[in-house]
């Protein structure tokens, strides 16, 4: 039962444009997201958090929006660079559960940008 | 400064040996986290190490699967009578205290499991 999902195995775009990568998630409970960057051979490293009291966090050129009603966030990555070509995982955590230390990740997105 | 380093990088054993992976985390960070990764899977919660109190086991798969954190720093993950579903990524990771939000987890760059 995957209670975070992403869609998308894989996405490609140009240089300069805009990267939109989406999340859904179906457990209700879940009030802190947060994005992974995964290079290959390498270990995932944090990128950007929400939390369920916000629909919009803003760092530098990536944010991310959360629409809670339909359990939906993206990360927007503007302007795309060849060096964000990465695995991005989206993660979700249940803080009221007692055990807000507890991660519960996507499958991943393979974003490729190409030059 | 350093990050957190994983031994080994790769391993490949026969089903049913015993392999243990090793961890150490960032200096000062007291919470320290098992994940796995499937192929074609995101990471999979296996197990988290917070001071002194006792570790949430609850998503290790199995009795064959343990781990133990000396000293407050250096964790071992041990996996026995290995099976070839073990075959994976397993990464650990470690954070400050996590507080009242999920800490910001820092990876290693995680150990390759393959049981032929």
């Amino acid at each position: 039962d995957q209670q975070v999902k992403q869609n998308s195995p894989s996405l490609s775009v140009q240089e300069g444009r805009i990267s939109i990568l989406n999340c859904d998630y179906t457990n209700s409970m879940f009030d802190y997201f947060l994005w992974y960057k995964k290079y290959p051979a390498e270990g995932p490293t944090f990128l950007i958090s929400i939390s369920s009291i916000k629909d919009k966090n803003e760092d530098g050129r990536f944010t991310v929006f959360l629409n809670k009603s339909a359990k939906h966030l993206s990360l927007h990555i503007v302007p795309s660079q060849p060096g964000d070509s990465a695995v991005y995982f989206c993660a979700a955590s249940d803080r009221g559960g007692g055990s807000n230390y507890k991660l519960t990740f996507g499958k991943g997105t393979l974003l490729t940008v190409n030059p | 400064g350093a990050g957190v380093s994983q031994s080994p990088s790769n391993k490949v054993t026969e089903k049913g040996k015993d392999v243990e992976l090793r961890c150490d985390p960032i200096s000062g960070h007291t919470a320290l986290y098992w994940y796995r990764q499937s192929l074609g899977q995101g990471l999979e919660f296996l197990i988290y190490f917070q001071g002194n109190s006792a570790p949430d086991k609850s998503g290790l798969p199995s009795d064959r699967f343990s781990a133990e954190r000396t000293g407050g720093s250096v964790s071992t993950l041990t996996i026995q009578r290995t099976q070839q579903e073990d075959s994976a990524v397993y990464l650990c990771a470690s954070s400050l205290s996590s507080g009242t939000r999920p800490a910001e987890q820092y990876f290693g760059p995680g150990t390759r499991l393959t049981v032929t």
